[in-house]
């Protein structure tokens, strides 16, 4: 069975402050894809990182950064300096190997406010 | 322009009048899938598809219906919605294994 857990509902911090939002992951699969995604107030959701499980590489995209760790099933999200804009709701999913749309499967989400 | 879209954005109805809510994807994808969200809930599957004719339930199945007659064409129904069906509906495709494209959503307020 597969599960996507962010145990942080919501987190706020002023601008310019670091912020990690955390992701653990439980699947019995060894390859698997995981995801993070950014719903604006606007309600669409953006796609921010796919990570595949045999790439543990560390990845940097500006102000964001993601820390992938299997040995503790973890995907976590950096925002360095954050900024209003990135006030927003932040999933994490997963997708097991052989699926796609199909099957995945989403934690219930971290609402950052990020406070001016 | 690769792209999933949904229609309408926006939907406010009442209790028991059919509705039918839109996705087309113009990337010849093979797998569809609908999604609600709800508050503290994240994303939940529906329905979905892995080609033409070849729909599946997902977690929350109960009171819609899917249909897959063309590949691009993914429509949710709902027969007789009720208040419980108010929520934030997203349609995603993909064409193998390990990636996802979302519509913009579809907000429904079930009165």
């Amino acid at each position: 069975a597969q599960k996507v857990t962010q145990a942080q509902t919501e987190i706020s911090v002023v601008e310019k402050e670091d912020v990690t939002l955390d992701c653990v992951y439980e699947t019995r699969d060894t390859t698997y894809y995981l995801f993070w995604y950014k719903q604006p107030p606007s309600g669409e959701l953006v796609f921010l990182i796919r990570r595949n499980s045999f790439d543990e590489q560390n990845e940097i995209s500006g102000r964001y950064s993601w820390n992938f760790q299997k040995s503790t099933s973890s995907f976590n999200f950096t925002i360095t300096a954050s900024q209003v804009v990135d006030s927003a709701v932040y999933f994490c999913a997963l997708i097991p190997p052989r699926t796609g749309a199909n099957n995945l499967f989403f934690g219930t989400g971290t609402r950052l406010t990020v406070i001016p | 322009e690769a792209q999933v879209t949904q229609n309408p954005r926006y939907l406010i109805t009442v209790t028991g009048k059919k509705l039918t809510v839109t996705c087309s994807q113009n990337m010849n994808h093979e797998y569809m899938s609908w999604y609600r969200q709800d508050p503290g809930l994240g994303l939940r599957q529906i329905y979905y598809s892995m080609n033409v004719e070849v729909t599946d339930k997902g977690d929350v199945p109960e009171g819609y219906k899917v249909s897959r007659k063309e590949k691009r064409n993914f429509p949710l129904i709902l027969e007789s919605p009720s208040p419980n069906q108010t929520s934030l509906y997203f349609c995603a495709s993909s064409e193998s294994q390990g990636s996802a494209f979302f519509g913009q959503g579809t907000r429904l307020t079930v009165v």
